[in-house]
């Protein structure tokens, strides 16, 4: 089965601070590495994503960090907002079986 | 333009019930995937469509069918309902069967008794 790890499992951050999440994976066959934010209420909404051929990306405050033999890539939310708390999912992708592996979640909460 | 949209937003079932949840993409997406999201947890994959035909079927049983109308819309239907089908169903559309960003609805909630 495939695992897909995500950590921490909730996060607190202060306005302003910067925001991590860390997702492992193990199969080697994922080649598109995306980040969905979830507002309660609402469904996924992709944030970010990554192929596997650079290792770094940023789009405004939010990054992605991908290391292939690690197998781990990484969200970072710089200067934090209220408006960013959220659940986030990593969700690796392969194109054989059409489907994402969602992770299991990261509640992050801002304060004000 | 419009979004993906769902229906019903809620329902409530008793177990042994059929239950089934409709889905319409975003116009010009050819490819629809169902999720299932228990409280708590990320989404599942259930299913994924594209031009009327399965293109890929997660780990659920057989009382989970769907289908794929012509024009794109998509049904998913749960026989015999049980207890732990109690969730989020997410329904997403795509351009295309391996297009990299799904756009996701905002889920019809179950409830099974």
């Amino acid at each position: 089965q495939q695992q897909v790890k995500q950590s921490p499992q909730s996060l607190i951050v202060q306005k302003g601070g910067i925001s991590i999440i860390n997702c492992a994976y193990e199969n080697t066959a994922f080649d598109y590495f995306p980040w969905y934010q979830q507002f309660p209420g609402k469904g996924p909404a992709l944030l970010i994503a990554i192929r596997p051929d650079v290792s770094e990306k940023k789009e405004g405050r939010f990054t992605i960090s991908f290391n292939k033999s690690a197998k781990q890539f990484s969200l970072h939310i710089m200067d934090s907002q209220p408006g960013d708390s959220a659940t986030y999912f990593c969700a690796p992708y392969y194109n054989y079986g059409q489907n994402f592996v969602f992770g299991p979640g990261t509640r992050l909460s801002v304060l004000p | 333009d419009a979004g993906v949209t769902q229906s019903p937003t809620h329902l409530i079932k008793t177990r042994g019930q059929h239950v089934t949840l409709r889905c319409s993409p975003i116009s010009g997406h050819k490819s629809v995937s169902w999720y299932q999201q228990v409280l708590g947890q990320g989404p599942q994959f259930i299913f994924q469509y594209y031009e009327k035909e399965e293109r890929g079927r997660g780990n659920f049983p057989d009382r989970f069918s769907a289908r794929q109308f012509p024009n794109y819309s998509s049904e998913l239907n749960v026989n015999a309902l049980l207890l732990g089908d109690s969730a989020l169903y997410l329904c997403a559309s795509s351009l295309g069967a391996d297009t990299g960003e799904l756009f996701f609805g905002e889920g019809s909630r179950l409830t099974v008794l």
